[in-house]
């Protein structure tokens, strides 16, 4: 059974680039969950998703940040225009059951660099 | 709202020791649950261990087992006769029926050769 994968693994961009990263989830999982993780702040949930629904989105820290989940195997988080202070690892996870009461199976993690 | 604390940033052991990693939580929800999970120098982070409000049996699984005290609001965790391999980051989380799930700021384990 193949996990979360996330895509690209790396990316490097320049300050006021567009970026989007890649989640899919996995197959059979309701719920679908945007980390991201810096050595300041830890791991902050951005946004997740039930059934395609975005659920809460309290976490993203502003404007420049989207996430959509067009379907129950894709998911998209972009940054537009990117800043310096966006560079960390994003996480993407699902889980199934109702939610809160199940593990959070993660993929292995976009980390973004904003030069 | 909910926190999570690990007071523990890094703990260093030699090989063969015993160590256990805290968290202490805090939640005015009565049904929650709470999650280890491993992060090891690869990056990934990996499901450990689940365990609801209701339940406070400890378990044991191999070297690992974990201590849950719901009036002292603790859910720790302890390995026994560490190993290299256990180097990791191990972050304590707490699962409300809002969904959300909090997590603390992780605690680095080191274990030297």
């Amino acid at each position: 059974d193949a996990g979360v994968i996330q895509s690209p693994r790396h990316e490097v961009t320049e300050m006021g680039q567009e970026v989007t990263l890649r989640c899919k989830p996995i197959s059979g999982h309701d719920y679908l969950f945007w980390y991201r993780q810096t050595m300041m702040r830890g791991l902050e949930l951005l946004i997740y998703f039930n059934n395609n629904v975005p659920i809460d989105d309290s976490g993203m820290p502003e404007d420049r940040f989207s996430a959509k989940m067009p379907n129950a195997s894709f998911s998209t988080l972009k940054i537009q225009p990117s800043e310096p202070r966006d560079s960390a690892v994003y996480f993407c996870a699902s889980s199934s059951g109702t939610g809160y009461n199940s593990p959070l199976h993660f993929g292995n993690g976009t980390r973004l660099t904003v030069t | 709202a909910q926190k999570v604390t690990q007071a523990q940033t890094e703990i260093s052991v030699v090989e063969k020791e015993d160590v256990t990693l805290d968290c202490v939580y805090e939640t005015r929800d009565t049904t929650y649950y709470l999650f280890w999970y491993k992060q090891p120098p690869s990056g990934e982070l990996v499901f450990l261990i689940r365990r609801n409000s209701f339940d406070e049996q400890n378990e044991i699984s191999g070297r690992y087992s974990w201590n849950f005290q719901k009036s002292t609001s603790s859910f720790n965790f302890t390995i026994t006769a560490s190993q290299v391999v256990d180097s990791a980051v191990y972050f304590c989380a707490l699962s409300s029926y809002a969904g959300k799930s909090t997590f603390g700021d992780g605690t680095t384990l080191t274990v030297k050769p």
